[in-house]
């Protein structure tokens, strides 16, 4: 059935690794995103793309990294330059254009110890 | 890109009408505002959305005052499942990102 996909669902990292979150969605959505949520707090927006092989850096986008190389996948690679990595990560599609509804995936918690 | 401003918590007694406002006065003319609600640790699930009539679905009703500045989501009849943080969203055109607010946390009492 369709959907968006993150996994896994809970994370565990040694302080100085990187480490990939995955995000798949077969909903042949164009946009997709990836927010950070810290707890008790609002999403904020890490990296968005429009398009493959296109994406621009959000509001908290120091320490992250992104690939879309194609349509269905969209990446996040937390690096050992982020400060503070543990956090809830979500990812999102859309179609493009202003009158069409985000889908959210479940969600990644990353602990970093 | 415009910003949305929500009270932090609301309550609300069950059975009755949960009306939540949100303050986006610096939106353009041509972006969409949306609702979501995000219930712990899950992944937001989409609500409502519109651009400047007023919106009705199965969940809730969206009412956007004329000036386009300000917004309510109407939960008519709130149960106790409808506990959760509520986020007014506002698409900012041409780059479709999707800007979170701090979000509203709505309680539902019995």
């Amino acid at each position: 059935d369709g959907g968006i996909t993150q996994s896994p669902k809970y994370l565990f990292r040694k302080e100085g690794q990187n480490v990939t979150l995955s995000c798949e969605q077969n909903l042949n959505h164009d946009a997709m995103y990836w927010y950070r949520q810290d707890p008790g707090q609002g999403l904020r927006l890490i990296y968005y793309s429009q398009i493959v092989n296109d994406f621009q850096k959000g509001d908290i986008a120091e320490g992250y990294s992104v690939s879309r190389e194609k349509k269905e996948s969209f990446p996040l690679t937390v690096t050992s330059a982020q400060k503070n990595p543990t956090a809830f990560y979500l990812c999102a599609s859309s179609h493009r254009g202003q009158n069409t509804e985000a889908f959210f995936g479940q969600g990644t918690r990353l602990t970093v110890v | 890109d415009a910003k949305t401003t929500q009270p932090p918590s609301m309550d609300c007694a069950e059975g009755r009408a949960a009306n939540l406002p949100c303050n986006h006065s610096t939106i353009s003319g041509n972006e969409y505002v949306y609702w979501y609600r995000q219930i712990h640790s899950q992944g937001p699930q989409y609500i409502i959305h519109g651009l400047k009539n007023n919106e009705t679905n199965e969940m809730a009703s969206l009412i956007i005052t004329e000036d386009r500045k300000s917004s309510t989501l109407i939960l008519p009849h709130a149960t106790l499942r409808d506990t959760a943080v509520y986020y007014c969203i506002v698409r900012v055109y041409n780059t479709d990102k999707l800007i979170f607010g701090t979000g509203t946390r709505l309680q539902v009492f019995p």
